[in-house]
């Protein structure tokens, strides 16, 4: 059976820490691996990654997939109050797409 | 464009009854999908579709059925509401090899 396990599922951390969010898969015909942000509605686009070792960035954050050990990761630097959120990551197969549990992030000031 | 929009925002049921929740997009977008979410699960795909015509079951079909008519709708009916159906829905359309787009939600309460 499919599945896609996020690590940590939750995470406090200050202002200006930098946070490493993990997300493995076990999936068939794996075909992309996304990341989305999830405040008080519903889920926004942060990344779409298809191929191994290709970092994408955007801002402070940053993700790569690793499809030889099938995991990713999400980077956020300098930490601010308003990442606070949950964190999504998705995998499709097929036509599928499936989520995993999230990881709620607290920043505090 | 309105995006992904979703009909109603809120609703209460009592057990056994019946109702659809309507997803639209304007996006011409080929994918439609229909979730769900409860605290600490994540997003569970209850069914979806790969065009007009089409769906298929995804992870907990169970108690849901779909439809799509029309390209830019797609019907998520529970035919006898039970309280483990109260959760917030979720619906998402997308292009292939692209990102998903999310509507707004719909809040659903089953007593």
């Amino acid at each position: 059976e499919d599945k896609v396990v996020q690590s940590p599922l939750s995470l406090v951390v200050h202002e200006g820490d930098t946070v490493t969010l993990n997300c493995s898969y076990e999936v068939t015909n794996f075909r992309s691996l996304l990341w989305y942000k999830q405040e008080k509605k519903a889920p926004t686009f942060l990344f779409m990654l298809t191929s191994s070792g290709i970092e994408k960035k955007s801002g402070r954050l940053s993700s790569i997939l690793d499809k030889k050990e099938l995991f990713s990761i999400l980077n956020i630097t300098a930490t601010q109050t308003g990442d606070s959120a949950i964190y999504l990551c998705a995998v499709e197969a097929d036509n599928d797409m499936r989520f995993g549990a999230g990881t709620r992030l607290t920043v505090k000031p | 464009n309105a995006g992904v929009t979703q009909t109603p925002k809120f609703r209460v049921l009592k057990t056994g009854q019946s109702m659809t929740l309507l997803c639209a997009q304007d996006m011409n977008h080929e994918y439609m999908y229909w979730y769900r979410q409860d605290p600490g699960m994540g997003l569970r795909l209850i069914h979806y579709s790969v065009g007009e015509g089409t769906t298929a079951k995804g992870e907990v079909p169970d108690g849901y059925n779909v439809s799509r008519l029309k390209k830019q709708n797609f019907l998520l009916g529970l035919e006898s509401a039970a309280p483990s159906q109260t959760s917030v829905y979720f619906c998402a359309s997308r292009v292939n090899y692209n990102e998903q787009f999310f509507g707004p939600g719909t809040r659903l309460t089953v007593l």
